[in-house]
């Protein structure tokens, strides 16, 4: 089981703002480790986001932002479209397993 | 553009080992770590370990320490993963992924994973 806990679904109608939580602990997120986010489209690769925690690569639209809070980090998506529709994850590291570690992943339905 | 392609699927049995290749271009094969991420079926997805291409230095997850083994060859531009001893658990798509650090800043456990190979399905089954 993952140290990174998203709530398991979220869905919400097009053009309406949804918000995905990771939440961790002072070994990961709390320490300071910034949080990556990724979306999965079935079938493909994970793509990534946002990274640092509230940084997008260049061609992610505004839409996709990211932040954090303690021991918690969040995505949020405005503007939801169908396209959205998609599992995502967070990413961080983790200092106790000396690792990098993922969320347990959302998935998000556009109604 | 840089690209990352892996090898082609693979059946084991159990006991045994795979090897799965991902060989990378359109960048400085030294400069980045090169990260191995995989997913069972109908699961999320789970860090296995990274390489440093520039010396091969190594960090695997514990739970696959003393079975897993990450290599590159530095000539062909390619990585290796290696896992040993597969069970029925290890079935599962492998991912390799690029590091990608913010800013250009590379910092211990900072890593993001922005190029990702298309996957190689990896099934263990008698």
């Amino acid at each position: 089981q993952s140290v990174l806990t998203q709530s398991s679904s979220v869905s919400g109608a097009p053009g309406q703002r949804v918000t995905i939580s990771c939440t961790g602990s002072n070994s990961n997120i709390g320490a300071g480790y910034p949080v990556h986010w990724y979306r999965q489209l079935p079938g493909t690769a994970p793509k990534l986001l946002i990274y640092g925690t509230t940084n997008r690569p260049s061609g992610v639209p505004d839409r996709f932002s990211g932040s954090n809070s303690g021991t918690s980090a969040s995505l949020a998506i405005t503007g939801l479209q169908a396209e959205d529709e998609a599992d995502y994850y967070c990413q961080s590291f983790d200092s106790s397993l000396t690792a990098y570690v993922f969320g347990t992943g959302t998935k998000v339905t556009v109604l | 553009q840089v690209h990352l392609v892996q090898s082609g699927a693979e059946v084991e049995r159990p006991g045994a080992s795979v090897k799965v290749s991902c060989k990378a271009s359109g960048y400085t094969f030294t400069k980045d770590f090169m990260h191995w991420v995989r997913q069972a079926p109908g699961q999320g997805l789970e860090w296995m370990g990274l390489i440093n291409p520039g010396n091969g230095d190594t960090m695997y997850a514990r739970s696959l320490q003393g079975r897993l083994t990450m290599t590159r060859d530095t000539s062909t531009s390619t990585f290796y993963m290696e896992l040993s001893s597969l069970t029925s658990e290890d079935t599962a798509v492998y991912y390799c992924a690029r590091r990608y650090c913010s800013n250009g800043v590379c910092v211990y456990g900072g890593d993001a994973f922005d190029i990702w190979g298309q996957g190689t399905v990896v099934t263990v089954s008698s």
